[in-house]
């Protein structure tokens, strides 16, 4: 039960656009389409951004996109906005009823 | 909107154990998984432990397993976590979540636990 791997960090200006990584290995990410992403202001709970991969929840702004090619899946923001700015943490069904967190990218809107 | 109240969390000396209690309201409870995350201080949320609609199914996480022990009373609208041989790498916020469709869609605030050497 490793972490998914994430990058520490991204940045991006207002109206800019930022992708965020998530490897993971041929038994969660590679394997099942069952990738969510949440955004985590601290002191704050977390929210459901994208599930399934590529599925937004009612109520999540369409700048928020999400993919996935083999064991990597992404979450793309675009037009940056000051309260995008936040941790982000991917998820994925690892098998066994198992689940794993990713290690989690805190993004700075500069 | 989901609703989720987790309570329980203490200070507590390594060795020792505690129960976490999470109140569901707003939805039907008795039919969703429902799921607890932590995450220590200053580190990123790991997957704790996971329980079907019925208590029919459970499953853990490598580092509570043999330790923690999650239930439901859906009668209560009420999600528990018994922790025991409590370490001092268990310290964390531990929230309580709802699962819909292989994704959490609903955490609670969260309650702290601390675990003293």
């Amino acid at each position: 039960q490793s972490a998914l791997t994430q990058p520490p960090s991204a940045s991006g200006s207002p109206g800019q656009s930022v992708t965020i990584s998530c490897t993971g290995t041929g038994s969660d990410v590679g394997t099942y389409d069952l990738v969510s992403w949440y955004q985590h202001h601290p002191g704050r709970a977390p929210k459901l951004m994208i599930y399934e991969v590529t599925k937004r929840p009612a109520g999540v702004p369409d700048r928020f996109s999400g993919s996935k090619s083999g064991n990597t899946a992404s979450l793309a923001v675009s037009g940056l906005q000051a309260e995008d700015e936040a941790d982000y943490y991917c998820s994925s069904y690892a098998g066994s009823d198992n689940f794993v967190f990713g290690t989690g990218t805190k993004v700075t809107v500069l | 909107e989901v609703q989720l109240v987790e309570s329980g969390g203490d200070l507590v000396q390594a060795g020792g154990s505690l129960r976490l209690s999470c109140a569901a309201s707003r939805f039907n409870f008795g039919i969703y998984w429902m799921q607890w995350v932590r995450q220590a201080p200053g580190k990123g949320l790991v997957w704790v432990s996971r329980m079907n609609s019925d208590g029919g199914s459970i499953s853990y996480a490598d580092s509570v397993k043999g330790r923690f022990t999650i239930s439901r009373d859906n009668a209560k609208n009420t999600l528990y976590l018994q922790m025991s041989s409590l370490r001092v790498e268990d310290t964390a916020v531990y929230y309580c979540t709802r699962e819909n469709s292989y994704a959490l869609d609903g955490w609670g605030q969260g309650t702290t636990v601390t675990v003293s050497s």
